[in-house]
């Protein structure tokens, strides 16, 4: 069982230049999130999806754009990656209990991206 | 405002001295509070939820207890093996309540 799955697991980019994140979820979660861990910092919420189809902004959504075309997979993307997005980000998921968010997280391994 | 405060930042055991994390919080309605375990390099990984205050759970050496305003995550006897990050996340009534984690306590136990 693959759980949740990141790609790619390492990326240096220049500024300027930009890239998309993927995660994959093999649990039939209605939730995902996208977060970003910086020291420091702690986690905090980029963007999130409440299910196919369905987009919202986090804690920290300016420079990111998220979609979700299919129920398993949510994308991150930079369009214009600037140094100030050099971090870790997290991919999770979860599921429903009694028509809300359990709020219990499965994370991904972690993407660790560079912009120099 | 911080909603969700850890302390210690960093906290350094000998194996076999326990002690306690502590995770103060401020929201105006607590739907559940949680801890989760992080590995280096890894994704934090979920251990307790917790509702409402007197409420406690365990798993192993590990016992986390709510209050009105704080989580006590307590740690006895550890071990090497329980060297780790331990986050606190709360999740409010609110809209489609998600999480919002602390910055974690650091822990390392040392044989």
């Amino acid at each position: 069982n693959a759980g949740v799955t990141q790609t790619p697991k390492f990326r240096v980019l220049k500024t300027g230049q930009s890239m998309t994140l993927l995660c994959a979820q093999d649990m039939n979660h209605e939730y995902m999130y996208w977060y970003r861990q910086d020291p420091g910092m702690g986690l905090r919420l980029i963007h999130y999806s409440v299910g196919e189809g369905t987009t919202a902004k986090g804690e920290v959504p300016d420079g990111y754009n998220v979609s979700r075309l299919k129920k398993q997979n949510f994308l991150l993307g930079l369009e214009s990656a600037a140094p100030s997005q050099t971090s870790v980000y997290f991919c999770a998921s979860s599921y429903l209990a009694g028509g809300s968010n359990t709020g219990e997280l499965f994370f991904g391994e972690g993407s660790r991206l560079t912009v120099l | 405002e911080d909603q969700v405060t850890q302390s210690p930042e960093a906290l350094r055991l000998q194996e076999g001295e326990s002690s306690s994390l502590n995770c103060s919080y401020t929201v105006s309605g607590l739907r559940g509070l949680f801890w989760y375990r992080q590995d280096p390099g890894k994704g934090p990984e979920f251990l307790f939820t917790l509702y409402s205050a007197g409420e406690e759970k365990e798993k192993e050496r590990l016992k986390a207890t709510l209050t009105k305003k704080e989580s006590f995550l307590h740690i006895t006897a550890p071990k090497p093996e329980d060297s780790a990050t331990y986050l606190c996340a709360v999740q409010e009534f609110l809209g489609y309540s998600t999480l919002t984690f602390g910055k974690g306590t650091m822990l390392l136990v040392s044989p």
